[in-house]
């Protein structure tokens, strides 16, 4: 399975933007970069995803590097409801598994 | 549109129990995925079930089981509860032929199991 790479922890000040990387060198040309958040005491949520070009939505924003072998997920003006772990997958088909990694623990300081 | 749904919230056995914990999936969904979330990890996958047949399998033993059902509801049975398996079971819907692009997974919000 193709595997990501992500910092354990990161911390962010509230109403600042947040730049959250995600390292995947091993990615295929149909792999998708999809991101989920787990908030304490929930299931994980998803965030967004894509395939070769940035993408926004209501949430976040992801940016994918031209060679596809890193993304970041950005948050516009963090809140303290981002504080969650991150998660970056890679998935191919439906059928995949999905794999998360340990993620990215999110602390935002009012 | 009420969302993807678990049952028991927390639930408490000894060791060499057998449980069995049930999910609804999220409205017009056909695909159910189980993990367990170990504290202070990331969920592991568990299987997933589509059309009644479980098409993917993560790496968990025999003793780890399930069942789709014709309405699309899920169920995840736990033989000869080790201690080890206590966890937060998560389930998650999704639609199984709607490719990578469009298959978002929907979590609900978990069973945590306690082994004694």
């Amino acid at each position: 399975d193709a595997k990501t790479t992500q910092p354990n922890s990161m911390e962010s000040n509230e109403e600042e933007p947040v730049h959250l990387p995600c390292n995947h060198s091993t990615i295929s040309g149909t792999d998708y970069i999809h991101w989920y958040r787990q908030l304490p005491s929930q299931g994980p949520e998803y965030v967004i995803h894509g395939l070769t070009s940035n993408v926004n939505n209501r949430m976040a924003s992801l940016a994918i590097a031209e060679d596809r072998k890193s993304s970041t997920l950005i948050l516009h003006r963090a809140t303290l409801r981002d504080a969650a772990v991150y998660y970056c997958i890679l998935r191919v088909t439906s059928y995949d598994k999905v794999i998360f990694g340990p993620g990215t623990s999110l602390s935002v300081i009012p | 549109d009420a969302g993807v749904t678990q049952s028991p919230t927390h639930l408490i056995k000894t060791r060499g129990q057998q449980v069995t914990l049930r999910c609804s999936p999220k409205s017009g969904h056909d695909t159910v995925s189980w993990y367990q979330q170990a504290l202070g990890q990331g969920p592991q996958f568990i299987f997933q079930y589509y059309e009644e047949e479980e098409r993917q399998r993560g790496n968990f033993p025999d003793r780890f089981s399930g069942h789709q059902f014709p309405n699309y509801s899920s169920e995840l049975n736990v033989n000869a509860l080790l201690l080890g398996d206590s966890a937060l079971y998560l389930c998650a819907s999704s639609l199984g032929g709607g490719g990578p692009s469009t298959d978002t997974q929907y979590f609900g919000p978990g069973t945590r199991l306690t082994v004694l």
